[in-house]
Order: C-alpha cells, then structure tokens, then sequence
C-alpha cells in the first residue's frame, strides 16, 4: 500500500508568481485536506477535498485554491505569492470525512517565496 | 471557534526521564482528540488518538487520557529515548464542523539527552 505522497520536495519562487502543489492520496482514500505549516508553528487547515468537491475552507485568501481528480489526487494552487506564503504544506488523505476517520499526511512541499 | 493549547517547550530531558506534556482544547462539539509527532524533516505521523470521555490513547510508550471535565489532553512517557526527539502536536477534530479538518496547538519541541 504506497501512502501520501508529495511533489516537489522543496520550492523556491518569487513574490507574484503562481505555484502548483501536488498531492497523491493513499490507496483508498476519497478525501484530501492541504494545511499550512510556517515555521515554527502548528499546521492550519487551508482546505478539504471530498469525491472532488470542495468540502470546507480555513480562513485563507481566494487566491489559494484547489483540486481533486478522479483518483482523488489533488492540487493546491497559489496565486500572487506573497512571502508569508514561505511553509511547508502538508497534504492528508482519508477514508472520509468523520472527525473519527484518521487522517495520513505525506511528507510536505517545503516552499520558500523570495 | 474550535482551538488548542499547549505547553510551550523546548522541553529538554535527560533519557529514561517522565515525559509530560499538557495539552488542553477549546471547541463548540464534543471532538475526537489526536497527538501527532513530527521527526526532523518528516510530514506528521499519529502518534495515539481518542474519541471519547475517558478513553485513553496508547503507543509506543505513550499514553494520553481524554478529560472533558478539565477540556484535556496531556500526553505522557514513563521513560524517554532520544529517539524520542521531535516535535509534538495536540490537534482536535470536531464532529459539529463540517468535515473532519484537524485543528492543531502550536507545537512543544522534546529534546531527550543521552
């Protein structure tokens, strides 16, 4: 059973870009959650993917959005980067959306926004 | 709105010390309880979980106990490795929300010394 996984590893970007994050969920899973990691904090929840439709959104900008595919993997855009955009963002998958469900997070996308 | 806290670290043990760290929750329903660690360089791993009023999460060593009387969730070790190092989280998922979105405390840093 192959588990989250993430791509790319590491990010570095300038102030206005744009930048696509990729996530891949476990075998299994139909729901995809993205969270926000600065440093030296707690991860906060940007969004929720379930059977792709957007299933709850944490107190984040329109211009971070998202996907989820077919196969349940899932996109997280940012537009109009800004430098407190610089995190890790983590990606979680689970069987489904009851807080009962544990939820599995792959490795995280290590962006820096110069 | 929903929100956790925890003791602030770095907490710095000598091996085969008593771990503990307080964790206690703010939220509207009646939430699942999580501990999560994060080793150097690495996405989150779930440590122990709990669902309900007095049910105790356990592995590896650790043990937590969730007390809706006290709104806590301190997560505790007889004897610490320094394998042990890492950052540790306290997170809560609330069944009144929609979704199953995790909301995490900021973090305590466990630092065992050999």
């Amino acid at each position: 059973e192959t588990g989250v996984t993430q791509s790319p590893t590491h990010l570095i970007k300038t102030r206005g870009q744009q930048v696509t994050l990729r996530c891949s969920s476990q075998s299994g899973h139909n729901t995809v959650s993205w969270y926000q990691q600065a440093l030296g904090q707690g991860p906060q929840f940007i969004f929720q993917y379930y059977r792709e439709e957007e299933n709850g959104r944490g107190n984040f900008p329109p211009r971070f959005s998202g996907l989820q595919f077919p196969n349940y993997s899932s996109e997280l855009n940012v537009n109009a980067l800004e430098l407190d955009d610089s995190a890790l963002y983590l990606c979680a998958s689970s069987e489904g959306t009851s807080s009962y469900n544990e939820q599995f997070f792959g490795p995280g996308t290590r962006l820096t926004v110069l | 709105g929903n929100s956790v806290t925890q003791m602030e670290g770095p907490v710095t043990l000598s091996e085969e010390a008593f771990l503990t760290i307080n964790c206690t929750y703010t939220a509207t329903g009646y939430p699942s309880l999580f501990w999560y660690v994060q080793y150097p360089g690495e996405g989150l791993q779930l440590l122990l979980k709990a669902t309900k009023a007095d049910d105790k999460g356990s592995n590896k060593g650790f043990e937590a106990t969730y007390r809706k009387e006290t709104t806590s969730f301190h997560l505790e070790k007889g004897s610490v490795q320094v394998s042990d190092s890492a950052v540790y989280f306290c997170a809560l998922s609330d069944p009144m929300e929609y979704g199953n979105k995790l909301v995490f405390g900021a973090g305590t840093i466990l630092r065992v010394k050999s």
